[in-house]
């Protein structure tokens, strides 16, 4: 069973802040890393799609990192708005036989107070 | 372009009964996803279809099933409900050997 984690469960930061949560993976049988966001009562918006260690993407003030060795991912948050508040998934895709099923991690819920 | 549409949007059973959901993917898009997402926790996969073949399936009981149709558009059916089907369920489409899975906003089942 593959296990991803993603810390913190919450966050809660002030307009102009600048934040960042984690994505823990396995390290062996990788294939992609992919990033969500996930506003209520909205679907699931594709943010990132990471395959190569040291691997950086950016998107305006979202940027995400990738550690393919040590089965980590980061995103990065720069000026935080409300308009961020969301719940940010990670999903992990193996390769072989496993390829095209995500295993997702449980989310980080984002409250940006303006 | 449109994006993945999912029907219907809400959907109350009761134990023991049987329910669909349908999903039609972005077009152009030849295969679908289905993930059940349960409060507090991350989507789970439920099977993948493409070409109307079953090409994945995660671990759900076999009164979990699903189709894909000549038009690409998929259902997914789950008989003998139990409570704890009670969950959204996600469908999302990709094209052939890419790699992101744009999703629905999903059908929230509630089984009492």
């Amino acid at each position: 069973i593959l296990n991803v984690e993603q810390s913190p469960q919450s966050l809660h930061v002030q307009e102009g802040d600048s934040t960042n949560f984690t994505c823990s993976f396995p390290s062996s049988n990788f294939y992609a890393l992919h990033w969500y966001r996930w506003e209520t009562a909205k679907s699931p918006e594709a943010l990132f799609v990471m395959t190569l260690n040291g691997d950086e993407k950016k998107k305006g003030r979202i940027s995400a990192t990738l550690n393919t060795k040590e089965g980590y991912s980061y995103l990065y948050i720069k000026g935080s708005q409300p308009e961020d508040s969301a719940t940010y998934l990670c999903a992990f895709n193996a390769g072989g036989t496993s390829y095209g099923k995500l295993t997702f991690g449980q989310g980080t819920i984002l409250t940006v107070h303006p | 372009d449109a994006g993945v549409t999912q029907s219907p949007t809400h959907l109350i059973k009761t134990r023991g009964q049987q329910v669909t959901l349908r999903c039609s993917p972005i077009s152009g898009h030849k295969s679908v996803s289905w993930y059940q997402q349960v409060l507090g926790q991350g989507p789970q996969f439920i099977f993948q279809y493409y070409e109307k073949e079953e090409r994945r399936r995660g671990n759900f009981p076999d009164r979990f099933s699903a189709r894909q149709f000549p038009n690409y558009s998929s259902e997914l059916n789950v008989n003998a409900l139990l409570l704890g089907d009670s969950a959204l369920y996600l469908c999302a489409s990709n094209r052939q050997n890419t790699d992101t899975q744009y999703f629905g906003p999903g059908t929230r089942l509630t089984v009492l």
